[in-house]
């Protein structure tokens, strides 16, 4: 299994500040995605990237493949309340030879404090 | 709008008993999942299906088994549930292979 790293784990700001979670792998990947899942409910699709080097912007969330698709990263400017949750990365998992099947990061946590 | 709909949300079991979780979808998906969601692990595969009839294992399938006998419809079976099984279980589908998750909200199981 291609193994994906997620740091930090734990990440606690205020509100207003800015920070940057990160997404590493050892392997090569074709794509990877993001997902938010806030406390109760099933992860939701926030991104794809899909090109290394590609920057995606979603309003104050910016993602970025790197160059040789083995790390990604996500950045969030002047955080708010709501942006508080677990933020996964997944990434198609070819080990098995076949691409079946999504692997997961075990997630950042972000809580942002009022 | 249901999406994916997961039945039951709470259940405590006692070691050895046995349960199925249903997951259904409306959107005609081809895939569906089962995940379990551990602190500090993510979310695991358990066993996958690519469309009715069929089933296959993922990272984590020992003690579980599933079956897709409609389209929309996945269930997950514990036979013999054991204390390391407690766990929040995801089920997702997705319209194409590594495509979009959509996921429930979720089954918490305990087994004390």
């Amino acid at each position: 299994t291609q193994l994906l790293e997620q740091s930090p784990q734990f990440l606690s700001i205020q509100e207003g500040e800015n920070l940057t979670v990160y997404c590493n792998s050892s392997s090569v990947f074709s794509s990877l995605q993001w997902y938010r899942q806030e406390p109760g409910e099933g992860p939701v699709l926030l991104v794809t990237v899909v090109t290394g080097g590609e920057v995606k912007k979603l309003k104050r969330l910016t993602f970025q493949f790197g160059d040789a698709r083995k790390d990604s990263s996500l950045h969030i400017t002047a955080a708010q309340t709501g942006d508080t949750g677990l933020y996964l990365c997944a990434g198609p998992d070819f080990s098995s030879g076949s691409a079946r099947q999504l692997t997961f990061g075990s997630g950042t946590q972000l809580t942002v404090l009022p | 709008n249901a999406g994916v709909t997961q039945t039951p949300k709470f259940r405590v079991l006692k070691t050895g008993q046995s349960m199925t979780l249903l997951c259904a979808q409306d959107m005609n998906h081809e895939y569906m999942y089962w995940y379990r969601q551990d602190p500090g692990m993510g979310l695991r595969l358990i066993h996958y299906s690519v469309g009715e009839g069929t089933t296959a294992k993922g990272e984590v399938p020992d003690g579980y088994n599933v079956s897709r006998l409609k389209k929309q419809n996945f269930l997950l079976g514990l036979e013999s549930a054991a204390p390391s099984q407690t766990s929040v279980y995801f089920c997702a589908s997705s319209l194409y292979r590594t495509g979009e998750l959509f996921f429930g909200e979720g089954s918490r199981l305990t087994v004390l």
